[in-house]
């Protein structure tokens, strides 16, 4: 699987969109790119992946760049709950290879 | 969604003591996953467990320390053996969803003393 870099913490004020990198410069056609989140004490979220178009969903916006080189999630009104550790992770999209985490991004969401 | 529930939530231990760990899921899957969170760490993988055949594990874990059993589609097992304070960690089951995405439990936070 494909390496992930991202920045180690971030901050986002309340009611502001949160915008998180992610940077997997060695993705190869077939792997993906998803993203969880991990709330303090709590088992990992899914909340969104993608291939290489944009996608949506109730949660995030995910924008992929078009050489797939890296990659931004968007939380597009953060809120304090929202305040959790971020992991992006590239892999081939198959059900039976589980997900490699890296070290992720933190972001605080403050009032 | 899957609902993953794990039993303990939270244990304590004396090292040299064994803890079992119980994952139960609410529909059948083929695979689980077993993770390891050591504090302020990401989760690590610890081995994918098939029903039916022997686990795989991770480099650096081995069967007789984390032994994991599969008995049914719904449900497995994993212990950790001989425990010392290195072993305090939480511990995740996970299964395949569909659109290849995973499912976490709630984890199991050990305290080895």
């Amino acid at each position: 699987d494909a390496k992930t870099t991202q920045p180690t913490s971030m901050d986002c004020a309340e009611g502001r969109a949160a915008n998180l990198p992610c940077n997997h410069s060695t993705i190869s056609g077939n792997e993906y790119v998803y993203w969880y989140r991990q709330i303090h004490s709590q088992g990992p979220q899914y909340i969104i992946h993608g291939l290489k178009n944009n996608e949506t969903n109730e949660m995030a916006s995910l924008i992929i760049t078009e050489d797939r080189k890296s990659s931004t999630l968007i939380l597009p009104h953060a809120t304090l709950r929202d305040t959790a550790v971020y992991y992006c992770i590239v892999r081939v999209g198959s059900e039976g290879t589980a997900l490699i985490f890296g070290k992720g991004t933190t972001l605080s969401v403050s009032s | 969604s899957a609902v993953i529930s794990q039993k303990p939530s939270r244990d304590i231990c004396q090292r040299g003591t064994s803890l079992t760990i119980q994952c139960q899921v609410d529909s059948q899957v083929t695979m689980m996953f077993w993770y390891r969170q050591q504090p302020g760490q990401s989760l690590t993988l610890i081995a994918t467990a098939n029903q039916g055949s022997e686990a795989t594990y991770e480099s650096g874990f081995v069967i007789d320390k984390f032994p994991i059993s599969r008995p049914n589609l719904t449900f497995s097992t994993l212990t950790v053996s001989n425990m010392s304070p290195e072993d305090s960690s939480i511990y995740l089951c996970s299964v395949p969803r569909q659109g290849h995405t995973q499912y976490f439990g709630p984890g199991t936070r050990l305290t080895v003393l």
